[in-house]
Protein backbone atom coordinates (compact mmCIF):
# COMPACT_ATOMS: atom_id res chain seq x y z
CA UNK A 1 0.00 0.00 0.00
CA UNK A 2 1.81 3.06 -1.04
CA UNK A 3 -0.36 5.80 0.52
CA UNK A 4 0.60 9.35 -0.19
CA UNK A 5 3.02 9.75 -2.94
CA UNK A 6 5.08 12.88 -3.92
CA UNK A 7 7.06 13.74 -6.69
CA UNK A 8 9.60 15.56 -7.18
CA UNK A 9 11.53 14.62 -4.11
CA UNK A 10 14.11 17.68 -4.70
CA UNK A 11 14.53 20.10 -6.82
CA UNK A 12 16.19 23.68 -7.91
CA UNK A 13 13.86 26.43 -9.51
CA UNK A 14 14.81 29.66 -11.00
CA UNK A 15 13.43 32.50 -9.96
CA UNK A 16 10.52 32.98 -11.93
CA UNK A 17 10.26 29.77 -12.95
CA UNK A 18 6.62 27.68 -12.62
CA UNK A 19 6.55 23.91 -11.80
CA UNK A 20 3.93 21.24 -10.40
CA UNK A 21 4.59 19.36 -7.59
CA UNK A 22 2.53 16.05 -7.56
CA UNK A 23 0.46 14.16 -5.08
CA UNK A 24 -1.21 10.98 -5.73
CA UNK A 25 -3.04 9.19 -2.95
CA UNK A 26 -4.36 4.99 -3.37
CA UNK A 27 -6.32 5.61 0.32
CA UNK A 28 -10.06 6.74 -1.72
CA UNK A 29 -9.53 9.54 1.13
CA UNK A 30 -11.43 12.60 0.37
CA UNK A 31 -9.70 15.31 1.81
CA UNK A 32 -6.53 15.84 0.70
CA UNK A 33 -3.77 19.10 1.70
CA UNK A 34 -1.12 20.80 0.72
CA UNK A 35 1.24 22.13 3.55
CA UNK A 36 4.76 24.04 3.03
CA UNK A 37 7.25 23.70 6.25
CA UNK A 38 10.07 26.36 7.43
CA UNK A 39 12.69 25.62 9.73
CA UNK A 40 11.04 26.38 13.38
CA UNK A 41 7.77 27.30 12.19
CA UNK A 42 5.74 24.13 11.72
CA UNK A 43 3.40 23.45 9.46
CA UNK A 44 1.12 25.50 7.52
CA UNK A 45 -1.54 24.73 5.37
CA UNK A 46 -1.35 26.20 1.58
CA UNK A 47 -4.69 24.66 0.11
CA UNK A 48 -6.82 22.09 0.74
CA UNK A 49 -9.55 20.08 -0.99
CA UNK A 50 -12.93 18.27 0.36
CA UNK A 51 -13.19 16.28 -2.97
CA UNK A 52 -12.41 15.65 -6.63
CA UNK A 53 -13.46 19.45 -7.92
CA UNK A 54 -13.78 21.47 -4.72
CA UNK A 55 -10.62 23.03 -3.46
CA UNK A 56 -10.20 25.98 -0.81
CA UNK A 57 -7.48 28.18 0.34
CA UNK A 58 -5.58 27.59 3.24
CA UNK A 59 -3.20 30.02 5.72
CA UNK A 60 -0.67 30.80 2.71
CA UNK A 61 -2.16 30.37 -0.54
CA UNK A 62 -0.47 33.75 -2.40
CA UNK A 63 1.96 32.35 -5.14
CA UNK A 64 0.05 29.08 -5.62
CA UNK A 65 -2.42 26.84 -7.27
CA UNK A 66 -4.01 23.65 -6.86
CA UNK A 67 -6.94 21.57 -8.91
CA UNK A 68 -8.59 18.50 -7.75
CA UNK A 69 -9.85 16.70 -10.72
CA UNK A 70 -9.85 13.07 -9.31
CA UNK A 71 -9.88 11.61 -5.51
CA UNK A 72 -6.56 10.34 -6.45
CA UNK A 73 -4.60 13.08 -7.74
CA UNK A 74 -3.96 16.71 -6.03
CA UNK A 75 -1.19 18.97 -7.95
CA UNK A 76 0.36 22.32 -6.28
CA UNK A 77 1.55 24.39 -9.15
CA UNK A 78 3.82 27.26 -8.18
CA UNK A 79 3.66 30.29 -11.37
CA UNK A 80 6.24 32.46 -11.06
CA UNK A 81 8.72 30.92 -8.18
CA UNK A 82 9.80 33.40 -5.71
CA UNK A 83 13.40 32.92 -2.87
CA UNK A 84 10.32 33.20 -0.37
CA UNK A 85 8.60 29.66 -1.69
CA UNK A 86 11.76 27.87 -0.64
CA UNK A 87 10.80 25.13 1.28
CA UNK A 88 9.45 21.84 1.94
CA UNK A 89 6.09 20.82 1.15
CA UNK A 90 3.90 18.04 2.29
CA UNK A 91 0.93 16.49 0.65
CA UNK A 92 -1.28 14.83 3.12
CA UNK A 93 -4.70 13.03 2.71
CA UNK A 94 -7.35 11.96 5.56
CA UNK A 95 -10.97 9.94 5.00
CA UNK A 96 -13.25 12.23 5.64
CA UNK A 97 -12.60 15.60 7.43
CA UNK A 98 -9.35 18.19 9.36
CA UNK A 99 -10.39 16.14 12.74
CA UNK A 100 -9.55 12.36 11.29
CA UNK A 101 -5.49 11.83 11.44
CA UNK A 102 -3.60 12.83 8.39
CA UNK A 103 -1.55 10.56 6.36
CA UNK A 104 1.58 12.34 5.08
CA UNK A 105 3.48 12.10 1.44
CA UNK A 106 7.45 12.00 2.29
CA UNK A 107 7.62 15.87 1.14
CA UNK A 108 9.65 17.90 -1.30
CA UNK A 109 12.57 19.79 -1.03
CA UNK A 110 12.70 23.04 -3.34
CA UNK A 111 14.90 25.79 -3.58
CA UNK A 112 14.15 28.32 -5.40
CA UNK A 113 17.30 30.55 -6.84
CA UNK B 1 -8.83 31.08 16.51
CA UNK B 2 -6.92 28.46 17.46
CA UNK B 3 -3.54 27.80 19.10
CA UNK B 4 -0.81 25.34 19.94
CA UNK B 5 2.67 25.91 21.85
CA UNK B 6 5.32 24.10 22.06
CA UNK B 7 7.43 26.14 24.04
CA UNK B 8 10.59 23.59 24.17
CA UNK B 9 12.15 23.94 20.92
CA UNK B 10 15.35 21.25 21.67
CA UNK B 11 15.44 18.44 23.80
CA UNK B 12 18.64 16.50 24.11
CA UNK B 13 19.04 13.17 26.43
CA UNK B 14 20.89 10.12 27.21
CA UNK B 15 19.24 7.11 26.21
CA UNK B 16 16.65 5.25 28.98
CA UNK B 17 16.06 8.48 30.21
CA UNK B 18 12.33 9.65 30.49
CA UNK B 19 11.24 12.55 28.50
CA UNK B 20 8.35 14.77 28.61
CA UNK B 21 7.30 17.00 25.79
CA UNK B 22 4.82 19.42 26.54
CA UNK B 23 2.37 20.95 24.48
CA UNK B 24 -0.67 23.65 25.58
CA UNK B 25 -3.00 25.21 23.34
CA UNK B 26 -5.76 27.78 23.30
CA UNK B 27 -9.25 27.72 21.29
CA UNK B 28 -12.63 28.51 21.81
CA UNK B 29 -14.33 25.73 20.54
CA UNK B 30 -15.61 23.18 22.98
CA UNK B 31 -15.52 20.22 20.95
CA UNK B 32 -12.12 19.74 19.61
CA UNK B 33 -9.41 17.12 18.60
CA UNK B 34 -5.85 17.25 19.73
CA UNK B 35 -2.61 15.00 18.15
CA UNK B 36 0.82 14.06 18.06
CA UNK B 37 3.09 13.44 15.15
CA UNK B 38 6.15 12.10 14.74
CA UNK B 39 9.10 13.56 12.29
CA UNK B 40 12.04 11.61 11.63
CA UNK B 41 15.71 12.63 10.17
CA UNK B 42 14.04 11.03 6.84
CA UNK B 43 11.69 13.80 6.72
CA UNK B 44 8.16 12.10 6.51
CA UNK B 45 5.45 12.85 9.42
CA UNK B 46 3.84 9.84 11.56
CA UNK B 47 0.52 9.95 12.67
CA UNK B 48 0.91 8.89 16.98
CA UNK B 49 -2.34 9.58 18.34
CA UNK B 50 -5.74 11.43 18.21
CA UNK B 51 -7.55 12.71 21.34
CA UNK B 52 -11.20 14.20 21.65
CA UNK B 53 -11.77 16.54 24.01
CA UNK B 54 -14.04 15.01 25.84
CA UNK B 55 -11.78 12.29 26.85
CA UNK B 56 -9.19 13.21 29.22
CA UNK B 57 -8.14 9.39 30.02
CA UNK B 58 -4.78 9.40 29.59
CA UNK B 59 -3.54 6.68 27.00
CA UNK B 60 -0.63 4.27 27.10
CA UNK B 61 1.30 2.87 24.05
CA UNK B 62 4.36 1.16 24.79
CA UNK B 63 6.60 3.32 26.35
CA UNK B 64 4.75 6.38 24.81
CA UNK B 65 1.70 7.64 27.11
CA UNK B 66 0.13 10.98 26.78
CA UNK B 67 -1.31 12.95 29.60
CA UNK B 68 -4.41 15.21 28.33
CA UNK B 69 -5.82 18.03 30.72
CA UNK B 70 -8.42 20.60 29.72
CA UNK B 71 -8.02 22.25 33.10
CA UNK B 72 -4.37 23.50 31.63
CA UNK B 73 -5.31 23.02 28.44
CA UNK B 74 -2.41 20.84 27.82
CA UNK B 75 -1.49 17.32 26.19
CA UNK B 76 2.05 16.22 26.91
CA UNK B 77 3.85 13.06 25.63
CA UNK B 78 6.18 11.11 27.79
CA UNK B 79 8.53 8.61 26.23
CA UNK B 80 9.73 6.20 29.05
CA UNK B 81 13.18 4.74 28.19
CA UNK B 82 13.96 6.42 25.54
CA UNK B 83 16.10 4.76 22.55
CA UNK B 84 18.18 6.61 20.00
CA UNK B 85 15.24 5.78 17.12
CA UNK B 86 12.75 8.62 19.63
CA UNK B 87 15.08 11.09 17.46
CA UNK B 88 12.90 12.98 16.03
CA UNK B 89 11.11 16.12 15.62
CA UNK B 90 7.39 15.75 17.28
CA UNK B 91 4.74 18.01 16.72
CA UNK B 92 1.63 18.80 18.44
CA UNK B 93 -1.80 20.00 16.46
CA UNK B 94 -5.59 21.15 17.21
CA UNK B 95 -8.18 20.78 15.37
CA UNK B 96 -11.79 21.73 16.31
CA UNK B 97 -14.75 20.16 14.81
CA UNK B 98 -16.51 21.25 12.59
CA UNK B 99 -18.43 20.61 9.22
CA UNK B 100 -16.73 22.74 7.03
CA UNK B 101 -13.04 22.74 5.93
CA UNK B 102 -11.44 25.96 6.85
CA UNK B 103 -13.27 26.36 10.90
CA UNK B 104 -11.59 23.01 11.41
CA UNK B 105 -8.30 23.06 9.91
CA UNK B 106 -5.75 21.60 11.89
CA UNK B 107 -3.10 23.80 13.36
CA UNK B 108 0.34 22.57 14.16
CA UNK B 109 2.80 23.86 17.31
CA UNK B 110 6.22 24.57 15.93
CA UNK B 111 7.56 21.17 17.06
CA UNK B 112 9.92 19.69 19.85
CA UNK B 113 13.72 18.44 18.07
CA UNK B 114 14.11 15.33 20.64
CA UNK B 115 17.63 13.75 20.13
CA UNK B 116 18.83 10.30 21.92
CA UNK B 117 22.50 9.91 22.32
CA UNK B 118 23.28 6.40 23.07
Amino acid sequence: NAGVTQTPKFRILKIGQSMTLQCTQDMNHNYMYWYRQDPGMGLKLIYYSVGAGITDKGEVPNGYNVSRSTTEDFPLRLELAAPSQTSVYFCASSSSSFNQPQHFGDGTRLSIL
Amino acid sequence: AQKVTQAQTEISVVEKEDVTLDCVYETRDTTYYLFWYKQPPSGELVFLIRRNSFDEQNEISGRYSWNFQKSTSSFNFTITASQVVDSAVYFCALSPLGLSGANSKLTFGKGITLSVRP
